[in-house]
């Protein structure tokens, strides 16, 4: 089946730029997602990007999508302490509004 | 906007006993919401879809007399994990479709701990 893989930890200094990536395999993804999650809590979706666009900026957030190597990554600028959470990649392909989440990344920013 | 909440937040069971966790999207009317359950360190994983007026879809390996949803209005979905067992205790979180888009909504999730 469909899969989306990311690493599982990433650890910055704070005012740092952090780099997130992530694989997938669904050659027909259709919208790609950035979910973040702090402790105890549920899921905030950061951006999303639509399957025909290379690059998507929002303020701190950049995502770059390279579709011939099924290549998302998260970029954030002037990362800070506030940053440190589980991050999630995200997947829908077909249609389907059902997305399938990678194993989330836990980011840590430390002074 | 766009704001899903659940409730509770935590609960505490003891064994054999049935808990309720409702989910609700606050400013906007949802034709699908979702469940799912997740495990210290893990992804996601999708127990069912519920569609407003009609029976949910589980998902392969879901037990669904063991998990029975809800979803009687456009904004409020219920799980009901009947029977409870301690590998019951998990974290579920819900989300919620916009009717009018594709963007899936949060809730803040429910910690279940079965004793």
């Amino acid at each position: 089946g469909e899969d989306v893989e990311q690493s599982l930890f990433l650890s910055v200094r704070e005012g740092d730029s952090s780099v997130i990536n992530c694989t997938y395999t669904d050659s027909s993804s259709t919208y790609l997602y950035w979910y973040k999650q702090e402790p105890g809590a549920g899921l905030q979706l950061l951006t999303y990007i639509f399957s025909n666009m290379d690059m998507k900026q929002d303020q701190r957030l950049t995502v770059l999508l390279n579709k011939k190597d099924k290549h998302l990554s998260l970029r954030i600028a002037d990362t800070q302490t506030g940053d440190s959470a589980i991050y999630f990649c995200a997947e829908t392909s077909g249609g389907s509004y059902i997305p399938t989440f990678g194993r989330g990344t836990s980011l840590i920013v430390h002074p | 906007g766009a704001v899903v909440s659940q409730h509770p937040s935590w609960v505490i069971c003891k064994s054999g006993t049935s808990v309720k966790i409702e989910c609700r999207s606050l400013d906007f009317q949802a034709t699908t919401m979702f469940w799912y359950r997740q495990f210290p360190k893990q992804s996601l994983m999708l127990m069912a879809t519920s569609n407003e007026g009609s029976k949910a879809t589980y998902e392969q390996g879901v037990e669904k007399d063991k998990f029975l949803i809800n979803h009687a209005s456009l904004t409020l979905s219920t799980l009901t994990v009947t029977s409870a067992h301690p590998e019951d205790s998990s974290f579920y979180i819900c989300s919620a479709l916009r009717t009018s888009g594709y963007e899936q909504y949060f809730g803040p999730g429910t910690r279940l701990t079965v004793t």
